[in-house]
């Protein structure tokens, strides 16, 4: 079965440059979500996407910024990159948006971008 | 908020031990609990999910049931593998849909 796609899969930046991460959803899932892991951490939510619009905002940087393509792939835009960036980048998707007072979905996650900033 | 409490690692344990690995959760309405396993290097992996309580979710030889009256979702196992040396993180589907997850537990099965 198809999985979530994220490149690269590893990535080398320096301080105060811009990086560019992809996450390809399973097909026909519509809601695309950001999840950054520092070492030794437990990942941090930082941004979701229903149907191409932003759907929930997490403790993502101002230096960040993500959108969802009419294909529903996304990309994770970071710019002046710092040492604290460095961390694995996940992408999850689903195809059932939670409903109100119910939870009924599932997210399926992607192998993650190793980001690298020296 | 919604949040995830998991005993802190790490966990080490001999090859066929018993395993349990803590987990209690806060939230409002009615979550959907999660473990994740990381293996060295690799990424997140569902291991096991329950949607409502007293559900059982189990894979792997892993269990985990939902219990509501103590807000738990405890992993276990009957005996452990090398090849089961991982992050353990438990989780759940908190509001707006994102995934809130705990500490993590890092297993080491000795052989």
């Amino acid at each position: 079965a198809a999985g979530v796609i994220q490149s690269p899969r590893h990535l080398i930046k320096e301080k105060r440059e811009t990086a560019t991460l992809k996450c390809y959803p399973i097909p026909r899932h519509d809601t695309v979500y950001w999840y950054q892991q520092g070492p030794g951490q437990d990942p941090q939510f930082l941004i979701s996407f229903y149907e191409k619009m932003q759907s929930d905002k997490g403790s993502i940087p101002d230096r960040f910024s993500a959108q969802q393509f009419s294909d529903y792939h996304s990309e994770l835009n970071m710019s002046s990159l710092e040492l604290g960036d460095s961390a694995l980048y996940f992408c999850a998707s689903s195809s059932e948006r939670g409903l109100a007072g119910g939870r009924r979905y599932e997210q399926y996650f992607g192998p993650g971008t190793r980001l690298t900033v020296t | 908020g919604d949040s995830v409490t998991q005993m802190e690692g790490p966990v080490t344990l001999s090859e066929e031990a018993f395993l349990t690995i803590n987990c209690t959760y806060t939230a409002t309405g009615y979550p959907s609990l999660f473990w994740y396993v990381q293996y060295p290097g690799e990424g997140l992996q569902l291991l096991l999910k329950a949607t409502k309580a007293d559900d059982k979710g189990s894979n792997k030889g892993f269990e985990a049931t939902y219990r509501k009256e103590t807000t738990s979702f405890h992993l276990e196992k009957g005996s452990v593998q090398v090849s089961d040396s991982a992050v353990y993180f438990c989780a759940l589907g908190g509001r707006d849909d994102k995934i809130i997850f705990g500490k993590g537990t890092r297993l080491h099965i000795l052989p």
